[in-house]
């Protein structure tokens, strides 16, 4: 089974352009991360939400506790936001649950 | 401040061979993670640590032991590594339940 889902799997997308990753999840949580990996690089933590909406320069994540859903957007996207974006929840025990991630390429 | 090191970066064994993976931070975290990351998979929780001296399993722990001896360090080890352990580990570390998470830059482990 999966606690968290993500949409879609894969994003091709061009320069400028607005991206949506979505991420579903099917736990109580106390906490969302996004996290993002270049290709064959490490894993960096872009946001952690409880709650509302979070704005880190062109990208933007929000959270509806209600719904289970949680979304990432990327404004005026560039290449360099080419990358795997990653949803992952803090459940009520000390574990993340993560989604398998959205590999996301922009094309100049 | 280097956050999460992970040692060694990549490493290649042989069937039966046994080894450690460093996980170091620096930022006084109680939460320690060891995940494996496979092709199609999200990052699988092998083991995990919430204070130094604690460990405990989480969703595939066979074939792997740890250890927290010391609050900054986390341990992974392979008893004798299997061609299914093939894989990118990630340490990770945490100061609270909700609080940021820290990665290291992976771990790339082959066996043949």
């Amino acid at each position: 089974k999966n606690e968290v889902e993500q949409s879609p799997q894969n994003l091709t997308a061009q320069e400028g352009e607005f991206i949506t990753i979505n991420c579903s999840y099917s736990v109580g949580i106390s906490a969302l991360h996004w996290l993002q990996q270049h290709p064959g690089g490490g894993i960096v933590s872009l946001f952690m939400l409880s709650s509302g909406k979070k704005k880190h320069g062109r990208l933007i994540a929000t959270i509806n506790i209600q719904e289970k859903h949680s979304s990432l957007h990327i404004t005026a996207s560039h290449p360099r936001d080419s990358a795997v974006y990653i949803c992952a929840v803090v459940g009520s025990g000390n574990q993340f649950y993560f989604g398998t991630g959205t590999s996301l390429t922009v094309i100049p | 401040n280097a956050g999460v090191t992970q040692t060694p970066k990549f490493r290649v064994l042989k069937t039966g061979q046994s080894m450690t993976l460093l996980c170091a931070q620096d930022m006084n975290h109680e939460y320690m993670y060891w995940y494996r990351q496979d092709p199609g998979m999200g990052l699988r929780l092998i083991h995990y640590s919430v204070g130094e001296g604690t460990t405990a399993k989480g969703e595939v722990p066979d074939g792997y032991n740890v250890s927290r001896l010391k609050k900054q360090n986390f341990l992974l080890g392979l008893e004798s590594a299997a061609p299914s352990q093939t894989s990118v580990y990630f340490c990770a570390s945490r100061w609270g339940r909700v609080t940021e998470a820290f990665f290291g830059q992976g771990t790339r482990l082959t066996v043949v």
